[in-house]
C-alpha cells in the first residue's frame, strides 16, 4: 500500500536560516512520481516539484532544493536562507504508475513558520 | 483566468441540508478529481473521474456522491450534510503535459462550514 509520511507537523526557524521539510514515502510500485506543494495561508495549493521514480538527480531551483534518495525512501525539501514569504504548510505526495496518471496520495503536511 | 475554478468558495450550511459543490476546467483535462482537506490529515481522495463515464470511489467516499456532467464540469453533493464534513474541499484535474507525464492542477478550493 502506498504511504507518505512527513513526521514534522510544524517547524519553526528564523528568517535567513535553512530549514529541511522530510518526507518518507512507500509504494510497491516500480514508476512513480513525487510531488512537493506549498499552501500559504490563502489556501491555495501551488506546485512545487515533480519528480520520477527513475531521476535521482538532485534539484535546485533558487533557494529550493531536492534530495531524492531512492535507498531510504525518501525526497526531502531543503529551503536555503528562508524568509517570511517561505510560511506555509508544505505537502509531499506521491503517485503511482506510469506517466504520474493516477491518485495522488498526500502526506499530512508540515507547517513552517519563519519568524522574521 | 484561472485553469480551475470551484464555486461557491465559501458556504455555510446546515446540519441535514443538500449542498452542492461545483468545479469547473478549461484545461481540456480527461481526468478530474475531489479532495478534502482537514487539519493535520492533509489531502484524502473523496471520488476521481477518467473521463465523463468513468467515475470511481476514493479513500472517504461515505456520505458523497459526484456527477460529471461533461469533460470540463465535476460536481460534489453531500445529500445530507452533517458537521464532520466540515473542511476544505478541493478539485484538481490531470491531463498529459509538455513533458509527456501527468500533470495535475487544483482548484483554489471550497471552504464548507456544516452548522
Amino acid at each position: 500500500a502506498q504511504k507518505v509520511t512527513q513526521a514534522q507537523t510544524e517547524i519553526s526557524v528564523v528568517e535567513k536560516e535553512d530549514v529541511t521539510l522530510d518526507c518518507v514515502y512507500e509504494t510497491r510500485d516500480t514508476t512513480y512520481y513525487l510531488f512537493w506543494y506549498k499552501q500559504p495561508p490563502s489556501g491555495e495549493l501551488v506546485f512545487l516539484i515533480r519528480r520520477n521514480s527513475f531521476d535521482e538527480q538532485n534539484e535546485i531551483s533558487g533557494r529550493y532544493s531536492w534530495n531524492f534518495q531512492k535507498s531510504t525512501s525518501s525526497f526531502n525539501f531543503t529551503i536555503t536562507a528562508s524568509q517570511v514569504v517561505d510560511s506555509a504548510v508544505y505537502f509531499c505526495a506521491l503517485s503511482e504508475g506510469r506517466g504520474g496518471a493516477n491518485n495522488l496520495f498526500f502526506g499530512t503536511g508540515t507547517r513552517l513558520t519563519v519568524i522574521p | 483566468d484561472a485553469d480551475v475554478t470551484q464555486t461557491p468558495r465559501n458556504r455555510i450550511t446546515k446540519t441535514g441540508k443538500r449542498i452542492m459543490l461545483e468545479c469547473s476546467q478549461t484545461k481540456g483535462h480527461d481526468r478530474m478529481y475531489w479532495y478534502r482537506q482537514d487539519p493535520g490529515l492533509g489531502l484524502r481522495l473523496i471520488y476521481y473521474s477518467f473521463d465523463v463515464k468513468d467515475i470511481n470511489k476514493g479513500e472517504i467516499s461515505d456520505g458523497y456522491s459526484v456527477s460529471r456532467q461533461a469533460q470540463a464540469k465535476f460536481s460534489l453533493s453531500l445529500e445530507s450534510a452533517i458537521p464532520n464534513q466540515t473542511a476544505l474541499y478541493f478539485c484538481a484535474t490531470s491531463g498529459i503535459g509538455g513533458t509527456g507525464t501527468y500533470e495535475q492542477y487544483f482548484g483554489p478550493g471550497t471552504r464548507l462550514t456544516v452548522t
